[in-house]
């Protein structure tokens, strides 16, 4: 099956500057990679997704790219601020289908002020 | 619109005790999923549905059971509460539309097993 992975577990960024979060993947049928920001006792929000057909996708302060050729994905943060704190999972599908998804155990990014 | 709504939000239980949790979606969604989420280990899927009167397990199927009664209504069921369920369980949905459409969660119940 599926097998996400998240790096770093745990992101300490100044405020203003950009983080990262890489995500790797094991299965090559994969084709659809969301985000979702986590914030303390909320529900996982979707922040932006990226699919197979498409290098790069940006939305504002947030850009996801994606190597099908390493499989791994990773989230752009830029101009970080103290909201953008909060828990970072990135998932992908499962081939099965179904619109299933194999869920990372998470990047907590700290903005710092 | 709500979205997807979760009951209850809370609930502590004594171990062998059974209970329901209750997810609607007001979305016209097909598919809807259930997912455990605990400390360190992400959101691990527990059973899931691709419409009304299906379901099927997922990752961590054990000592749950699910039903699809109605497209808008997905219920997870708990028939022996064990301290290992103790957990935040949260439920969510999406369309069965084009390629891949995104899951939207709800608020998620808080779940403690004593």
């Amino acid at each position: 099956g599926e097998n996400v992975e998240q790096h770093p577990s745990t992101l300490s960024v100044q405020e203003g500057d950009s983080a990262v979060i890489k995500c790797t993947y094991s299965d090559s049928a994969s084709n659809y990679f969301p985000w979702y920001k986590q914030e303390l006792g909320k529900r996982p929000q979707l922040i932006i997704d990226i699919r197979s057909n498409v290098g790069e996708k940006k939305d504002q302060r947030i850009a996801v790219t994606l190597n099908k050729t390493a499989k791994h994905f990773s989230l752009h943060i830029t101009e970080t601020q103290p909201e953008d704190s909060a828990v970072y999972f990135c998932a992908a599908t499962l081939p099965a289908g179904n619109n299933r998804l194999a869920f990372g155990k998470g990047n907590q990014v700290v903005v710092i002020p | 619109n709500a979205g997807v709504t979760q009951t209850p939000k809370f609930r502590v239980l004594k171990t062998g005790q059974s209970m329901t949790l209750l997810c609607a979606q007001d979305m016209n969604h097909e598919y809807m999923y259930w997912y455990r989420q605990d400390p360190g280990m992400g959101l691990r899927l527990i059973h899931y549905s691709v419409g009304e009167g299906t379901t099927a397990k997922g990752e961590v199927p054990d000592g749950y059971n699910v039903s699809r009664l109605k497209k808008q209504n997905f219920l997870l069921g708990l028939e022996s509460a064990a301290p290992s369920q103790t957990s935040v369980y949260f439920c969510a949905s999406s369309s069965s539309g084009g390629s891949n459409q995104p899951q939207h969660f709800g608020d998620g119940t808080r779940l403690s097993i004593l």
